[in-house]
């Protein structure tokens, strides 16, 4: 079976570029959480969605961050203008609502000069 | 406010050696809890979890640990430690009130020594 699909890996940007990381859930799965990691601070949650509708955005850090989930397989997380700041590994989990089981992707390395 | 707390950062034990990896939580009720191991360049696993019952969970890889409601923790045990098992360990704790919000510890990086 396909775990949760992540793209790009890696993405090297400069300041003030657009930034689009994507997310395909495993089939079945109904809520989706998109996961910031930084050495600095951890493991933060962003946003997370169930049965495609966003449901807590509170940690996600500001107004350049949007993240849309326009149907049950498909997920993406933007950024625009991007910052050094936003230099992290993102990651995009899925779940069966209540399992209380993330299935986490490889995650995308974001690297911006 | 719910939040963990993963008071080691960095472990070092030597292979063979017995394991325990420690986690506090606060939270207004009884939580969900996790562990997830996160190995270099991946995304995180489940190991265990526990939602009610036996406080004592089993999980994969040879691990387990035991919630005590009484000190507000969810350590992780292993009783015999292999080079494999290091990594990054992440504790985490999950709302049992329906949205399904996950909050996860800082981490603790085990060091395992052959």
């Amino acid at each position: 079976d396909a775990g949760v699909i992540q793209s790009p890996r890696h993405e090297v940007t400069e300041m003030g570029q657009e930034v689009t990381l994507r997310c395909k859930p495993i089939s079945g799965h109904n809520s989706l959480f998109w996961y910031r990691q930084t050495m600095m601070r951890g493991l933060e949650l962003l946003i997370y969605f169930n049965n495609n509708v966003p449901i807590d955005d509170s940690g996600m850090p500001e107004d350049r961050f949007s993240a849309k989930m326009p149907n049950a397989s498909f997920s993406t997380l933007k950024i625009q203008p991007s910052e050094p700041r936003d230099s992290a590994v993102y990651f995009c989990a899925s779940s069966v609502a209540g399992t209380g089981e993330l299935f986490f992707g490889e995650g995308s390395r974001l690297t911006v000069l | 406010a719910q939040s963990v707390t993963q008071p080691d950062i960095h472990i070092t034990v030597s292979e063979g050696a017995s394991l325990e990896l420690r986690c506090n939580y606060s939270y207004g009720a009884t939580p969900y809890l996790f562990w997830y191991v996160q190995s270099p360049g991946q995304g995180l696993q489940l190991l265990l979890k526990y939602f009610s019952g036996d406080t004592l969970v089993q999980g994969i890889k040879g691990f387990e640990a035991e919630f005590k409601r009484s000190q507000s923790s969810f350590n992780l045990r292993k009783p015999s430690v292999h080079w494999s098992d290091a990594a990054e360990y992440f504790c985490a704790v999950g709302s049992t009130s329906g949205t399904y919000k996950y909050i996860f510890g800082t981490g603790t990086r085990l060091k395992v020594l052959a």
